[in-house]
């Protein structure tokens, strides 16, 4: 089945210990997206490709960083994680430019907690 | 600013028929969806609408009104399973999504 797989499920880092958060997909979606969630909140959004062109949110810390290889393959580096970053990390992918719905595909999520 | 805003929680009984409203202000518009959450999972694509009016999907359906900003998800003959959160997004003017709380909805028995 095509899918959106992220690894690991869940992260355990210390305080200030850097974090690559993986992300495949098979369907062959030209945008992918990475958001973070907090428990009860919305998803935030981070940065989001759409193909090879970056796209960072202006207010995404420097902390943040992204790297799309190919098309199948996204990362999330978190270089200095601090206890404000432990949170839901979501991958998701769309087929923006056709016709109809820019629906989001999402993984199932890396879960990240900061000692 | 841009805002939508959903109620935090809502409780409804197993059986029964719950609605589950969204405001939207937002710098244009151009589609609403809702996503279903469980509680650690990814949201999952339940609807979206661009015009006015409901759209129906087996036990669950949508109501659009542009001109009021404003959306509901309609749950019939709920289950257990459809305890979880839902999720109102907006597509803007520039094709950003914009992503309420979500609401939390606990079914009892």
């Amino acid at each position: 089945d095509a899918m959106v797989i992220q690894n690991p499920r869940y992260q355990v880092t210390q305080f200030g210990k850097p974090v690559t958060l993986s992300c495949s997909q098979t369907l062959n979606h030209n945008v992918m997206y990475w958001y973070q969630q907090k428990s009860s909140q919305a998803p935030k959004l981070l940065f989001h490709y759409y193909d090879k062109d970056f796209n960072n949110e202006a207010d995404t810390p420097d902390n943040f960083q992204s790297r799309r290889p190919n098309t199948s393959f996204c990362f999330l580096d978190i270089r200095s994680p601090g206890l404000g970053d432990a949170a839901m990390y979501l991958c998701a992918t769309s087929s923006f430019g056709g016709s109809g719905a820019n629906v989001l595909t999402f993984g199932a999520g890396s879960r990240l907690t900061v000692l | 600013g841009q805002n939508i805003d959903q109620p935090t929680e809502m409780t409804a009984t197993e059986g029964a028929i719950v609605q589950i409203n969204c405001t939207y202000q937002t710098s244009g518009f151009n589609g609403l969806f809702w996503y279903q959450q469980h509680a650690g999972e990814a949201p999952t694509f339940l609807s979206y609408n661009v015009l006015d009016g409901l759209e129906e999907k087996g036990r669950f359906s949508s109501f659009l009104s542009r001109s009021k900003g404003y959306s509901y998800l309609l749950l019939k003959e709920l289950q257990m399973k459809d305890s979880a959160s839902y999720l109102c997004a907006v597509v803007d003017s520039n094709y950003q999504l914009i992503w309420g709380a979500g609401t939390k909805l606990i079914i009892k028995p």
